[in-house]
């Protein structure tokens, strides 16, 4: 499977714990992105890398999250001291020229 | 501040017949669109695409037109299918931008009966 690849796929934690996630991209394409989906709403935008350069952040990414893509390879997404408004699905996605491939998603669930 | 707008939460269709999926846009900047079709649990995944220097394209089923005087592009599927029941997202990309992000529209789901 040369597709997106996101673990894990479900995430239940107990507010005020951290979590990690994982996104393996396509292996030829440097632009990676994080995108977080709300029930009802279409994914918005999180952060951006090109290599292992991140270019930008969106104002809804606090400075409880963090993201790093160490030698432009996968990327980690950590949330620290989660909240229940964290609750959604992350996602990442890469792309070649203008189309961006997904990945399946991690579901958060802050209990 | 929506960019991108999809003002049908809901659509539902018969089997056989086209579905027709609406989509406003607010920023003139926009020269890509993208729909994307989501299954639950699953990620988006990409459909179709149109350059603003067209107002149509076509593969096979889905047809996706865009109308830049409006601010308007549709997505048609003819004819629609009980598989084609999902979430569909409208998405642009800024031309003014070189990060190559997203602006997606909130979604319509789509329920094709048989």
């Amino acid at each position: 499977d040369t597709g997106v690849s996101q673990n894990p796929r479900h995430k239940i934690t107990k507010r005020g714990q951290n979590v990690t996630f994982r996104c393996d991209p396509i292996s030829e394409h440097n632009r990676l992105y994080w995108y977080r989906q709300t029930l009802g709403q279409g994914p918005e935008f999180l952060t951006y890398f090109q290599n292992e350069a991140q270019l930008e952040k969106s104002r809804l990414l606090s400075d409880r999250f963090s993201a790093e893509r160490p030698k432009g390879s996968f990327s980690t997404l950590e949330i620290q001291r989660t909240e229940q408004g964290d609750s959604a699905m992350y996602l990442c996605a890469s792309s070649s020229a203008r189309l961006a491939f997904f990945g399946q998603g991690t579901r958060l669930t802050v209990v | 501040d929506q960019q991108v707008k999809q003002n049908s939460p809901s659509l539902s269709v018969q089997e056989g017949r086209i579905s027709i999926l609406n989509c406003d846009y607010t920023n003139s900047m926009f020269d890509y669109f993208l729909w994307y079709k989501k299954y639950p649990a699953e990620g988006p995944t990409f459909l179709i695409s149109i350059s603003s220097i067209k107002d149509k394209n076509e593969d096979g089923r889905f047809t996706v037109f865009l109308n830049k005087s409006a601010k308007h592009l549709s997505l048609h599927i003819v004819p629609s299918q009980p598989g084609d029941s999902a979430v569909y997202f409208c998405a642009a990309y800024d031309g003014s931008s070189n990060t190559g992000k997203l602006i997606f529209g909130q979604g319509t789901t789509l329920q094709v009966k048989p």
